[in-house]
């Protein structure tokens, strides 16, 4: 099952504007990571926030978390035509072992018009 | 700049062949993974590694089997392919996290592999 739920499943909105798109997870986590998909592409990493962390910025992004209620958002300011993409969230939690397991959600896309 | 790479981008094969999907890459990251991405679906993790010839079934490994044999390649075998495998393979690497998983590793993925099994 997809530990993280993104939405709006898909966001069409215009350049200048801001797109925001939500996350929301089951199960306690380390950290909760953003990533973009451009189509048929792999995916890059965005912005990680840590489970201790409520707020983060980067560049245009801003990400926010709320642990008592699983979720988190993604805020893209001024969005420009270029932002036309596939958001995953990703979560990471503890294990017994060291390393970590990320599950994804389904995404949300975007399309930004000109 | 490329760190992951996979080593086809498109593959078209026949029910029931052999496949492999090779991923490297250049970072020295421990962790490597392999995730399949359906639409509606997102992506659901098949296999992954944490060291050399270290091995953990994901969500999904029935179909699958994977080799790592060096620290740099990980690779993915389709034993005998079905139609229900077309999908986008993706691979991704991450370092390892340390023991108090005080810190937090980053994926890097490869581009990816559109399989299409007729």
């Amino acid at each position: 099952s997809q530990q993280g739920e993104e939405d709006p499943q898909a966001l069409s909105i215009q350049e200048g504007e801001n797109a925001t798109m939500n996350c929301s997870y089951k199960t306690s986590i380390n950290n909760l990571q953003w990533y973009r998909q451009n189509s048929g592409r792999g995916l890059v990493h965005l912005i990680l926030i840590r489970s201790n962390e409520r707020e983060k910025h980067s560049g245009r992004l801003r990400v926010t978390l709320d642990t008592s209620k699983k979720s988190s958002s993604l805020l893209i300011t001024a969005s420009r035509a270029a932002d036309t993409a596939s958001y995953f969230c990703a979560t990471s939690r503890r294990t017994t072992d060291s390393w970590g397991k990320f599950q994804f959600g389904a995404g949300t896309q975007v399309v930004v018009t000109p | 700049d490329v760190k992951v790479t996979q080593s086809s981008r498109y593959l078209v094969k026949r029910t029931g062949e052999k496949v492999f999907l090779e991923c490297v890459q250049d970072m020295d990251h421990e962790n490597m993974f392999w995730y399949r991405q359906d639409p509606g679906l997102g992506l659901r993790l098949i296999y992954f590694s944490y060291d050399v010839k270290m091995k953990e079934k994901g969500d999904i490994p029935e179909g699958y089997s994977v080799s790592r044999e060096k620290k740099e390649r990980f690779s993915l075998i389709l034993e005998s392919a079905s139609t229900n495998q077309t999908s986008m393979y993706l691979c991704a690497s991450s370092p390892w996290a340390g023991v108090s998983y005080s810190g937090a590793n980053v994926l890097t993925f490869g581009a990816g592999s559109r399989l299409t099994v007729l």
